[in-house]
């Protein structure tokens, strides 16, 4: 059964620090992403992962895919307190998801 | 406009009912799925569907049941419900023909209480 483990869980920061929430999963996938959930709202579409080394940055955030790893990580460069939400990755198989890192930054 | 739209948003009601959450999408995706979110934030695929091939996880109780009138909407029916059925249901399209993505777009989500 696929797993995907994320970590850490929780992460609370100051402003202006840097910071990577990883992703690993079990077993041989193609596809990674990632999304942010603001509290009682939906998911909001960050990065589409397509292939091994796969590296996208948009703002602050960078994603990145090691196919043959497993791995995927999400950096945080210089956070700012609008950062603050739960993030998750989420693996095409099965379109499971990891349990989400819920990210606080504060002043 | 709306991209994904669910109704309700908010639905309370009582062991043993059956309900129905409805979905539509205006972005002539060709898949859409159902997602359960617990109290835990943990999110969970439970049906994906296209024109071609309904996919159920196996993990989902035959009480749920989606249905499909058309290509832009996929209806989440649930029978008997029970107290651990209560938790926030997503809807999602995606277009995996187009483009290989097969990137999500969310509904708002409705969460379902069960007394």
């Amino acid at each position: 059964e696929l797993k995907v483990e994320q970590n850490p869980l929780f992460l609370s920061m100051q402003e202006g620090k840097n910071y990577t929430i990883y992703c690993n999963y079990s077993t041989t996938s193609d596809r990674l992403y990632w999304y942010r959930q603001d509290p009682g709202k939906s998911l909001e579409s960050l990065f589409v992962l397509l292939s091994n080394g796969a590296v996208k940055q948009e703002g602050r955030l960078m994603a990145s895919l090691d196919t043959k790893a497993r791995l995927s990580t999400l950096h945080i460069t210089a956070a700012v307190h609008d950062l603050s939400a739960t993030y998750f990755c989420a693996v095409h198989n099965d379109m499971r998801f990891g349990a989400g890192t819920r990210l606080t930054v504060k002043p | 406009d709306t991209a994904v739209s669910q109704t309700p948003k908010y639905l309370v009601t009582q062991m043993g009912n059956d309900k129905s959450i409805k979905c539509e999408q205006n972005l002539g995706h060709d898949t859409m799925y159902w997602y359960k979110q617990d109290s835990k934030k943990f999110l969970k695929i439970m049906f994906s569907y296209n024109n071609k091939e309904l996919i159920i996880n196996e993990t989902v109780p035959n009480r749920f049941s989606p249905k499909s009138p058309d290509k832009a909407h996929l209806n989440l029916h649930i029978n008997s419900l029970e107290l651990g059925d209560s938790a926030v249901y997503f809807c999602a399209s995606s277009d995996g023909q187009e483009t290989p993505s097969y990137e999500q777009y969310f509904g708002p989500g409705t969460r379902l209480t069960v007394t």
